[in-house]
């Protein structure tokens, strides 16, 4: 079966850190892969999403990145966060490019700024 | 242009009873996906049902159903008797056939089942 992980659970950064969350797929092959930020109480916003390794799109222009450096892993990284950056950080995959396929989530990364 | 629509931030009902959550998309697609997820309180995202745009008949799973009205442009969850577990964040979602099949969510809306 497929296993989602996301890492780190939880992240307190100091604005103008730099952010590494990562993202792996377990169980699945060329997975299509998505980054989405949660605000409080708020719905998902849809960061970046790859369809195949080095493949990145990006939907949102902010200091944010992401990269797929193998076929089953995800990275959202920032050489300076902002105060703004905070978030419930959430990673997801779908197995093909079809409206018909649901995604499935990882446990996400909370990550305060502060 | 907001593309999917919830207008119940927050919504009651009593254990037990049946609740219906409203969510209204609009697309110039044929060709669409709809889903639902529910988002507990630990954060994780938790798919429970689907509606392909040329399915006849409306989508069940278990105690979940979605009533599809194609030409108003609704894809309501009705949830049958509500447990207390169902106390959650609910999202609808869409996936359009054009623009990379990106999955686009609504603000969600809260529900609080009552003993």
């Amino acid at each position: 079966s497929q296993t989602i992980h996301q890492w780190p659970a939880t992240l307190v950064q100091p604005v103008g850190s730099p952010l590494s969350l990562e993202c792996t797929v377990e169980g699945t092959s060329n997975p299509n892969l998505y980054w989405y930020r949660q605000a409080a109480g708020r719905g998902l916003q849809l960061l970046f999403y790859s369809v195949g390794i080095g493949q990145i799109s990006s939907e949102v222009p902010q200091n944010l990145s992401a990269s797929r450096p193998q076929d089953r892993q995800f990275i959202l990284s920032s050489k300076k966060l902002l105060l703004s950056d905070s978030g419930f950080y959430l990673c997801a995959w779908t197995l093909e490019e079809g409206v018909a396929y649901e995604q499935y989530f990882g446990p996400g990364t909370r990550l305060t700024v502060t | 242009a907001q593309k999917i629509t919830q207008t119940q931030p927050g919504m009651f009902v009593q254990e037990k009873e049946a609740v219906t959550l409203d969510c209204t998309y609009d697309t110039s697609d044929q060709s669409y996906g709809l889903f639902w997820y529910k988002q507990p309180s630990s954060g994780e995202m938790i798919f429970l049902i689907y509606q392909g745009s040329y399915d006849e008949q409306n989508a069940t799973e278990g105690r979940y159903s979605l009533n599809f009205q194609k030409a108003r442009k609704s894809a309501n969850l009705v949830i049958s008797a509500s447990q207390l577990g169902d106390s959650a964040m609910y999202f609808c979602a869409m996936r359009e056939g054009t623009g990379g099949f990106k999955t686009i969510f609504g603000a969600g809306t809260r529900l609080f089942v009552k003993a």
